[in-house]
């Protein structure tokens, strides 16, 4: 069975610093990895995957088979990046099963 | 027109009442989806339309009813709910059922009494 883990539930950082919002993933067949995102009242929206290897927002993903893991990163957190994350596991035509999301403040 | 809409944004039911949520996409997208995403919980799939033919139901129960009458609509046809029912709705569209990621409507927040 698939599994999606998202260890931090909370996590607060100080704008500037840098972030990193962990994933690991468990899963029989091959890994298709996706980050969304949530800001407040807003709907929820793909940040990136990992097939398109795109910074988006000055976030980045690296899938790691070997620690299957696929942590979310940025340099500089910025108060807008505050929000619910969610990293995602595709287990088959494009049925996304979800993590239990990292809700991240970046604190001025 | 590049965003999924739903309808109604909220709703409260009885347990005995028979309601439907909406949601629409004029993206040309041909998949389709429900979740469910109860308070503090990530999103849980609960049906996959693809070319408007019910593709997945994640063993949901028989009181929720899915339907898609055209590419562009998708209807959760709801009756004789529980409370444990009460939770966000989220519709998705994707360009097909395995290609393109999925865009997501706002939700239909139900409260079921």
């Amino acid at each position: 069975a698939q599994r999606v883990t998202q260890p931090e539930k909370l996590l607060s950082v100080f704008k500037g610093a840098p972030v990193e919002l962990k994933c690991n993933y468990s899963y029989s067949g091959s890994p298709e990895l996706f980050w969304y995102v949530q800001y407040s009242r807003q709907r929820l929206q793909l940040l990136l995957r990992h097939i398109s290897r795109e910074s988006i927002k000055g976030f980045t993903a690296d899938l790691n088979k070997g620690e299957t893991s696929f942590h979310l990163k940025k340099p500089f957190a910025q108060e807008e990046d505050s929000a619910m994350y969610y990293c995602a596991l595709e287990t088959g035509a494009n049925n996304l099963f979800f993590g239990t999301g990292t809700r991240l403040t970046v604190i001025p | 027109d590049t965003e999924v809409t739903q309808t109604p944004k909220h709703l409260v039911m009885g347990m005995t009442n028979k309601k439907s949520l909406k949601c629409e996409q004029h993206m040309g997208h041909r998949a389709m989806y429900w979740y469910k995403q109860k308070a503090k919980k990530p999103p849980e799939l609960m049906f996959v339309y693809s070319y408007e033919k019910l593709s997945i139901n994640e063993s949901v129960p028989s009181r929720f009813s899915p339907e898609c009458p055209n590419s562009s609509l998708l209807n959760l046809h709801l009756h004789a709910l529980q409370p444990e029912d009460s939770a966000l709705y989220l519709c998705a569209s994707s360009l097909g059922q395995d290609q393109g990621e999925q865009y997501f409507g706002p939700g239909t927040r139900l409260t079921v009494t």
